[in-house]
């Protein structure tokens, strides 16, 4: 079982329309989330980080988080061309030697059709 | 506050050539990671420095792939000798550990082929 798992898409949402994208781990104790956007040729940017179970808000961005599910996700209101892109989910955990350890899954690309 | 450099943008080699990274994190951050990331795929670590001390290599091959963080601050990655498969984007990140925030700032990469 890989430990960040996410679909590779492509999602497509028309615009102006809510994007979904989710994301499972597999580290019960994993501490802290974070959502990462990567445009083609580009590198990542961080746009939320979520630490507690429920919501988090800003800006047209939600990220949910439910650690007894071991889920966490983004949505995206009102969908634009501009968020076309691909998003990756990050996992903050253990790693084995006891330090911090932060791992990434492979992404969902993103496709807003205008 | 500038953010993490790195230099060169892209680089083009032969097979069996070796190829140096340099990377200059956010002021002040002490955790500094190498990541590769073929196409297609997500960031996979390479290395993670915690000031001038590796914290996790596990997964570098270290037959041909070496990286160094001298006083703390910038870092070079090498690849020595260099194989097809090596082709792909280097990354570098840094981050500010502060309370349970383990945020990473990503520098512009550099794009490998291996010809």
């Amino acid at each position: 079982q890989k430990e960040v798992e996410q679909n590779s898409g492509p999602l497509s949402v028309p615009e102006g329309a809510i994007a979904s994208l989710n994301c499972t781990y597999s580290d019960r104790v994993s501490q802290s989330f974070f959502w990462y956007r990567q445009y083609s040729g580009k590198s990542p940017e961080l746009i939320m980080s979520i630490y507690s179970n429920g919501d988090k808000e800003d800006g047209r961005f939600t990220a949910q988080l439910n650690k007894a599910s071991q889920y966490v996700s983004l949505l995206i209101r009102d969908s634009q061309p501009s968020d076309s892109a691909t998003y990756l989910c990050a996992v903050k955990g253990l790693g084995s030697g006891g330090y911090q350890k932060v791992t990434f899954g492979t992404g969902t690309k993103l496709q807003v059709i205008p | 506050e500038a953010g993490v450099a790195q230099s060169p943008r892209y680089k083009i080699i032969e097979k069996r050539q070796s190829v140096a990274f340099w990377c200059n994190p956010i002021s002040g951050h002490a955790t500094l990671y190498w990541y590769q990331q073929i196409l297609g795929q997500g960031p996979k670590l390479l290395i993670q420095f915690q000031n001038n001390g590796v914290v996790d290599d596990s997964q570098l091959p270290k037959d041909r792939f070496s990286a160094e963080r001298l006083k703390g601050v910038d870092s070079t990655l090498k690849i020595q000798p260099a194989k097809l498969e090596d082709s792909a984007v280097y990354l570098c990140a840094s981050s500010l550990e502060r309370g349970a925030s383990y945020e990473q700032y990503f520098g512009p990469g550099t794009r490998l082929t291996v010809t």
